[in-house]
C-alpha cells in the first residue's frame, strides 16, 4: 500500500533561517507531488505542485521554492524565512485522478 | 477569484441529528467533487466523493448530493456523532493541465455535541 511521510513534524525557526521541508511517497511511481500551506484559520492553499522528476509549477509569488531531485521525494525551502511563512505545511500525492492522499504535515513557526 | 466556497465557517449540532455541510463552486469545468476530513495538526483525510455525471453518492453515514445546475454540494452525515467533530474541506478538480489540481474551499468547522 502507498503511504507517505513528511519530516520533521514540527519546526520552529528564526526570522531569516533558510528551511527545508521533506516529502517521501513509498508504493507507488510516478505520482503527482503538492505542497500546500494551511495557516491560522484559512483554508489549503496549494503552493508547488510537480507531475514529474525535475518538473516544478509554482501557484503563488512567494519567499519558497520547490524541488523534485527524486520520483518519489519533494522538498520544500526557503533561503530566508518570514514570519508569515509560519503555518502547517501539508504534502499530497496522486495518481492523476484527481484523488489526493495527504501526508501528516509539518508545523512551521518562524519567530 | 474564489471558485470553491464554503460560506459556513463553523456549525454545531447535537449528537444523533444531521449535519449538513454546503459548498458553492463558480468554476463550470470542475468535473470531480471531493469531501476532505481533518483534524488539528493533522494532515486531512478523504471521506467521500463525487463525479459530475451523478447527483449522489453514499457511504455509510455520510451522503454528498451535487446540484450541477445551482453548481452546488452539500455532505450529509447522519446520525453525526462526536468524533465527527473536526474541519471539513470541499474541493473540486477538472481535467485541466493533467496535473489534476485540486481547489480546496476555506473549510467548515463541525463540532458535535454529545
Amino acid at each position: 500500500s502507498q503511504t507517505i511521510h513528511q519530516w520533521p513534524a514540527t519546526l520552529v525557526q528564526p526570522v531569516g533561517s533558510p528551511l527545508s521541508l521533506e516529502c517521501t511517497v513509498e508504493g507507488t511511481s510516478n505520482p503527482n507531488l503538492y505542497w500546500y500551506r494551511q495557516a491560522a484559520g484559512r483554508g489549503l492553499q496549494l503552493l508547488f505542485y510537480s507531475v514529474g522528476i525535475g518538473q516544478i509549477s509554482s501557484e503563488v509569488p512567494q519567499n519558497l521554492s520547490a524541488s523534485r531531485p527524486q520520483d518519489r521525494q519533494f522538498i520544500l525551502s526557503s533561503k530566508k524565512l518570514l514570519l508569515s511563512d509560519s503555518g502547517f505545511y501539508l504534502c499530497a500525492w496522486s495518481l492523476g485522478s484527481g484523488f489526493q492522499s495527504f501526508g501528516p504535515g509539518t508545523r512551521l513557526t518562524v519567530l | 477569484d474564489q471558485q470553491v466556497k464554503q460560506n459556513s465557517p463553523s456549525l454545531s449540532v447535537q449528537e444523533g441529528r444531521i449535519s449538513i455541510l454546503n459548498c458553492d463552486y463558480t468554476n463550470s469545468m470542475f468535473d470531480y467533487f471531493l469531501w476532505y476530513k481533518k483534524y488539528p495538526a493533522e494532515g486531512p483525510t478523504f471521506l467521500i466523493s463525487i463525479s459530475s455525471i451523478k447527483d449522489k453518492n453514499e457511504d455509510g453515514r455520510f451522503t454528498v448530493f451535487l446540484n450541477k445546475s445551482a453548481k452546488h454540494l452539500s455532505l450529509h452525515i447522519v446520525p453525526s456523532q462526536p468524533g465527527d467533530s473536526a474541519v471539513y474541506f470541499c474541493a473540486a478538480s477538472g481535467q485541466t493541465g493533467g496535473s489534476e489540481k485540486l481547489v480546496f474551499g476555506k473549510g467548515t468547522k463541525l463540532t458535535v455535541n454529545p
